[in-house]
């Protein structure tokens, strides 16, 4: 049973158009969730965290929104260029993930010119 | 500024090897984690480490040992190795949680085929 979904196996952007990736999840334990980049051959590089007690986290171009209610979060790269072509995942951990974080399946970002 | 490293970053085994990755961070963190992620998936949570000397199973735990002996090292060993272990296996580390959340911090991976 999937607690983290990312629905959109792939997702195509133009450049400098806005890119809003979309995650949902089931569990109401979580309490943390993270937006990571990956490149083919590199690591995860973390993006983004919210808080479950926030709705809203900015940082640079990337911002975070959750809805609670939804069980729903989304994260948005304003402007999007070429380079943020890569594999996004989305993340949730409870007890702000100390005991591990739970992924999703990623959505593949291709950013067109 | 090296972050977390992990050795090899490829290996080629044949069923019933034995073999341990290794995972190196040089951030001071209390936390370490192994997870696999395999084509099509999400990282999977193996084992994981709240301090040196102690550790716990995660999600996919089955097949796979784990030791934390020093505070930077965590080592993920596999003592007979299955073809269903053929994955890419990535180490992360995070700080203390008791202040706030913290992100975890990955390695670039071990790409392992069993055949």
């Amino acid at each position: 049973d999937q607690q983290v979904k990312q629905n959109s196996p792939s997702l195509s952007v133009q450049e400098g158009r806005i890119s809003i990736l979309n995650c949902d999840y089931t569990n109401s334990m979580f309490d943390y969730f993270l937006w990571y980049k990956k490149y083919p051959a590199e690591g995860p590089t973390f993006l983004i965290s919210i808080s479950s007690i926030k709705d809203k986290n900015e940082d640079g171009r990337f911002t975070v929104f959750l809805n609670k209610s939804a069980k729903h979060l989304s994260l948005h790269i304003v402007p999007s260029p070429p380079g943020d072509s890569a594999v996004y995942f989305c993340a949730a951990g409870k007890g702000g993930g100390a005991d591990g974080l739970t992924f999703g399946k990623g959505t593949h970002l291709i950013i067109q010119p | 500024n090296a972050g977390v490293t992990q050795t090899p970053k490829f290996r080629v085994l044949k069923t019933g090897q034995s073999m341990t990755l290794l995972c190196a961070q040089d951030m001071n963190h209390e936390y370490m984690y192994w997870y696999r992620q395999d084509p099509g998936m999400g990282l999977r949570l193996i084992h994981y480490s709240v301090g040196e000397g102690t550790t716990a199973k995660g999600e996919v735990p089955d097949g796979y040992n784990v030791s934390r002996l020093k505070k930077q090292n965590f080592l993920l060993g596999l003592e007979s190795a299955a073809p269903s272990q053929t994955s890419v296996y990535f180490c992360a580390s995070s700080g203390d949680y008791g202040r706030s959340n913290q992100p975890q911090h990955f390695g670039d991976g071990t790409r392992l085929s069993i055949l």
